[in-house]
């Protein structure tokens, strides 16, 4: 079984830019998530889908960021414009069971 | 809210030593725990999990947990450490319901030397 895939792997832009990043969770998986890992701390939660519908973005900051997934598959996070403190390790993760999430490689950005 | 701390930053071990990782989480209803493990380079992998039964869990390349509900602790373990076993170690929770989020701890970096 193919794991959840994330791309770009790095990415370095300056402030003020903006970024995107892509994941395509495990195939059949109806549960996306798209976490925040500042450097020195835990995965960070920024929003959920259930297949295309948000579950929970009690913590994405609106006013820069913004997810979607179309067709209840793939799923797109868009920072814009980015500040310094965005600079961390994005990490997708998909679940179909209700408990077990799977987590893909991450996208580390920096910027600078 | 719901938080999780996980008491040691970086643990430095010989090979042999015993291990025991120390993670206590704050929530006032039914949780799932969990243990990751991200080895350098890979992607976080899930190591053991707690949902409901037996407070002694086992995982993978024989680490365990202990769920003591009355300290809100759920402490990894195992009992002679391998080199391979230099990792960062992350305790989570989420709500016993279908599909939460998991409430990540800091982390604990633990490193194995031969």
């Amino acid at each position: 079984e193919a794991g959840v895939a994330q791309s770009p792997r790095y990415k370095i832009i300056e402030k003020r830019q903006s970024v995107a990043f892509w994941c395509n969770p495990i195939s059949g998986h109806a549960t996306l998530y798209w976490y925040q890992q500042i450097l020195g701390q835990g995965p960070k939660l920024l929003i959920q889908f259930q297949n295309n519908g948000v579950v929970d973005d009690s913590q994405l900051p609106k006013d820069r960021f913004s997810a979607e997934r179309l067709k209840g598959v793939d799923s797109t996070l868009k920072i814009q414009p980015a500040k310094l403190e965005d600079s961390a390790v994005y990490l997708c993760a998909s679940s179909s069971r209700p408990y077990e999430q799977y987590f893909g490689p991450g996208t580390r950005l920096t910027v600078t | 809210a719901q938080s999780v701390s996980q008491h040691n930053h970086h643990v430095i071990l010989s090979e042999a030593a015993s291990l025991e990782l120390g993670c206590n989480y704050s929530y006032g209803g039914t949780v799932n725990l969990f243990w990751y493990v991200q080895y350098p380079g890979q992607h976080l992998q899930l190591l053991l999990k707690y949902f409901s039964g037996d407070p002694l869990v086992k995982g993978i390349k024989g680490f365990e947990a202990e769920f003591i509900k009355s300290k809100f602790s759920f402490n990894l373990r195992k009992p002679s450490v391998q080199w391979s076993d230099t990792a960062e170690y992350f305790c989570a929770v989420n709500a016993n319901q279908a599909g939460t989020a998991l409430i990540f701890g800091k982390g604990t970096t633990l490193s194995v030397s031969s």
